[in-house]
């Protein structure tokens, strides 16, 4: 079955530092797909989305640009702040609308 | 105004009790889910209710039913707890028929099985 797979964590940053968290997908369409993100205690939010090959979704300064050639779809910040210290999780939709997440990478971001 | 609420937040109870998590929304979704997050964040869906029609039924025992008796509810009854049950649950909704649409998650409820 369709699959993703994301970087391990815990990933730790000086704040203004630019984050890279890597994800790769298998999946026998072309799914959407999503990058969600937990704060502590909370459930996840969407952060940002791609329907199609070479869309790239962006919301608070993270982007992440949908690959189809190396089936990726990476996260990335600029600049990262204390506030953005969450887990965040990659994410397919399959048919159905059945999401199926990757493994989550938790970020921590220091003075 | 919570979108997707889920009570209780936090459930303490013994090995082998039933138990009952509730879940609503008020964003007029179509679609519902229950998914399961365990102690390493690992997060997986249970199950998914359209219109109160079962569509998702992942490999979960039997001991957990979904309950939907209209389509702003979801409930989750789970039977005889076991250790391996604790973990945190998250139900979610989404709007039906646009695969373009993200799902909204309730804030979690966090099960411990002593």
């Amino acid at each position: 079955g369709d699959s993703v797979t994301q970087m391990e964590g815990p990933v730790t940053l000086s704040e203004e530092a630019f984050l890279t968290i890597n994800c790769t997908y298998t999946a026998t369409g072309y799914p959407s797909l999503f990058w969600y993100v937990q704060y502590p205690g909370e459930g996840l939010q969407l952060l940002l989305k791609a329907t199609k090959a070479d869309d790239k979704g962006s919301n608070k300064g993270f982007e992440a640009t949908y690959r189809k050639e190396t089936t990726s779809f990476h996260l990335e910040k600029g600049s990262v702040q204390v506030s953005d210290s969450a887990v965040y999780f990659c994410a397919l939709r399959e048919p159905r609308n059945k999401l199926t997440f990757g493994t989550g990478t938790q970020l921590k971001v220091e003075l | 105004d919570t979108a997707v609420s889920q009570t209780p937040k936090y459930l303490v109870t013994q090995m082998g009790n039933d138990k009952s998590i509730k879940c609503e929304q008020n964003l007029g979704h179509d679609t519902m889910y229950w998914y399961k997050q365990d102690s390493k964040k690992f997060l997986k869906i249970m199950f998914s209710y359209n219109n109160k029609e079962l569509i998702i039924n992942e490999t979960v025992p039997n001991r957990f039913s979904p309950k939907s008796p209209d389509k702003a509810h979801l409930n989750l009854h789970i039977n005889s707890l076991e250790l391996g049950d604790s973990a945190v649950y998250f139900c979610a909704s989404s709007q039906d028929g646009d695969s373009n649409q993200p799902q909204h998650f309730g804030d979690g409820t966090r099960l411990s099985i002593l």
